[in-house]
C-alpha cells in the first residue's frame, strides 16, 4: 500500500515549457486534490476532483489544468509555465469526511 | 468564507519545554478542525482531529481542543523533543460533499526544538 504518490520528485523548466504533474492513489478515494505551497503562505487549492470524470476549480486555479480519468489519478497541466508557478506541488486524497492524505510533493522550479 | 489564522513562527524551544500553537478559525456551520504537521522534505501527515465541539483531539503527546465559543482550535504539548522540529498547520473542512470537504489552511507555524 504506496499511499499517495507524486511524480517527478523535482523539475526544472525554462518559461513557456509545459509538463504535466501525475498523481496516483491507492487508497480508492473519490476526492483528490492538488494544492501549492508557497513560504509564508500555507497550502493553496488550485484543483480537486469529487470522483472520476470530474473536476473543479479551488483558490488559485489560473495557468493550471486538471484531468481525472482514472479513480486512481489525478494529473496537473501547466499548459506555459511561468516563473510565479515555481512552488512546491502536493497532491492530497481522501474519502468522504475523512482526514485527507498528503503526496511527498513536487518542487518545482521556472527559470 | 472560511479562514483560519495561526501565530507565526519560528517558535524556539528548548527540549522538554511547553508549546503552545494559537489557531483560531472563522466559518459557517460546524467545521471539522485538523491539526497536520510536516516534517523537513515531507508532505503533510495529519496530527489530530476534532469533529464537534468541545471535542479534545489527542496523538504523539499533542493535544487540542475545538473551541466554539472562541472559534479556537489551539495546539498543546507539555514537553516537546528535538524530533518534534517541524511545520504545524492548522485546518477547517466545510465537511460539503459538493464541494469536495476542501480544507482551508492556515499559513503555518515552524517550530525548532533544541537540544
Amino acid at each position: 500500500n504506496a499511499g499517495v504518490t507524486q511524480t517527478p520528485k523535482f523539475r526544472v523548466l525554462k518559461t513557456g515549457q509545459s509538463m504535466t504533474l501525475l498523481c496516483a492513489q491507492d487508497m480508492n478515494h473519490e476526492y483528490m486534490y492538488w494544492y501549492r505551497q508557497d513560504p509564508g503562505m500555507g497550502l493553496r487549492l488550485i484543483h480537486y476532483s469529487v470522483g472520476e470524470g470530474t473536476t473543479a476549480k479551488g483558490e488559485v486555479p489560473d495557468g493550471y489544468n486538471v484531468s481525472r480519468l482514472k479513480k486512481q489519478n489525478f494529473l496537473l497541466g501547466l499548459e506555459s509555465a511561468a516563473p510565479s508557478q515555481t512552488s512546491v506541488y502536493f497532491c492530497a486524497s481522501s474519502y468522504s469526511h475523512n482526514e485527507q492524505f498528503f503526496g511527498p510533493g513536487t518542487r518545482l522550479t521556472v527559470l | 468564507g472560511n479562514s483560519v489564522t495561526q501565530m507565526e513562527g519560528p517558535v524556539t524551544l528548548s527540549e522538554e519545554a511547553f508549546l503552545t500553537i494559537n489557531c483560531t478559525y472563522t466559518a459557517t456551520g460546524y467545521p471539522s478542525l485538523f491539526w497536520y504537521v510536516q516534517y523537513p522534505g515531507e508532505g503533510l501527515q495529519l496530527l489530530l482531529k476534532a469533529t464537534k465541539a468541545d471535542d479534545k483531539g489527542s496523538n504523539k503527546g499533542f493535544e487540542a481542543t475545538y473551541r466554539k465559543e472562541t472559534t479556537s482550535f489551539h495546539l498543546e504539548k507539555g514537553s516537546v523533543q528535538v524530533s518534534d522540529s517541524a511545520v504545524y498547520f492548522c485546518a477547517l473542512s466545510d465537511l460539503s460533499k459538493a464541494a469536495g470537504n476542501k480544507l482551508t489552511f492556515g499559513g503555518g507555524t515552524r517550530v525548532l526544538v533544541k537540544p
